[in-house]
């Protein structure tokens, strides 16, 4: 079975620096997709960023980056210029590929989350 | 465009009262799925959905029913609420194949306390 693991259940960064969440996954997969989301206190869940496995380059979203280490399973945040509006709860989180559905079924295996808070 | 609606918003139970968990997409999406949030455990699977008719079990489907009468609603019926239900629920719907180009859209949570 694939887990996900988030090392750090809370993380502080000051307005403007940067910030690196980790993620570690554990699979015997060789195709999946990973993605992170936020969660502020508003509740809702918005897509940060994702990466599909078999791409080496890692991905990017303006202030988002991640750093792909498809070999030690790791997939981690960077977040540049933090703003106050970054302050939320991030979860990692995996999407096996299915060949069944020519890609997956949309099962989402989530990490704990760690707490993100940006101080002024 | 509504993208996916959850309700209530709120929700008091007490222990072994029954309700349903509303959802609904106007995405036309076949996958749509349940998840429920409990502090420190992260999102977890209760039950999903791949279309119309066909319902399958996550990693939490206990206590839960769920039917896929049509591709737009996928209600969530708690059969005798427990306090160990207590948790905000969101539903989730994508395309099929979800991947990196259909990601999943989440609804914005209902919470449920049962006393």
């Amino acid at each position: 079975a694939q887990t996900v693991t988030q090392s750090q259940p809370e993380m502080s960064v000051q307005e403007a620096e940067t910030v690196t969440l980790s993620c570690t996954y554990d699979t015997s997969e060789n195709n999946y997709y990973l993605f992170w989301y936020k969660q502020p206190p508003s509740r809702q869940m918005i897509l940060v960023i994702r990466q599909e496995a078999y791409k080496q380059q890692n991905a990017t979203e303006n202030r988002f980056s991640v750093n792909f280490q498809k070999a030690a399973k790791s997939f981690s945040l960077k977040i540049s210029d933090s703003q106050l509006g970054d302050t939320a709860m991030y979860f990692c989180a995996f999407m096996k590929h299915r060949k069944a559905y020519g890609g997956s079924q949309g099962n989402l295996i989530f990490g704990k989350g760690t707490k993100l808070s940006v101080k002024p | 465009n509504a993208g996916v609606t959850q309700t209530p918003k709120f929700q008091v139970l007490k222990t072994g009262q029954s309700m349903t968990l509303q959802c609904a997409q106007d995405m036309n999406h076949e996958y749509m799925s349940w998840y429920r949030q409990d502090p420190g455990m992260g999102l977890r699977l209760i039950h999903y959905s791949v279309g119309a008719g066909i319902t399958d079990q996550g990693e939490v489907p206990n206590g839960y029913n769920v039917s896929r009468s049509t591709t737009e609603d996928f209600p969530l019926r708690l059969l005798s609420a427990a306090p160990s239900q207590t948790s905000v629920y969101f539903c989730a719907s994508s395309y099929l194949p979800s991947s990196y180009n259909s990601p999943l859209h989440f609804g914005n949570g209902t919470r449920l306390t049962v006393t």
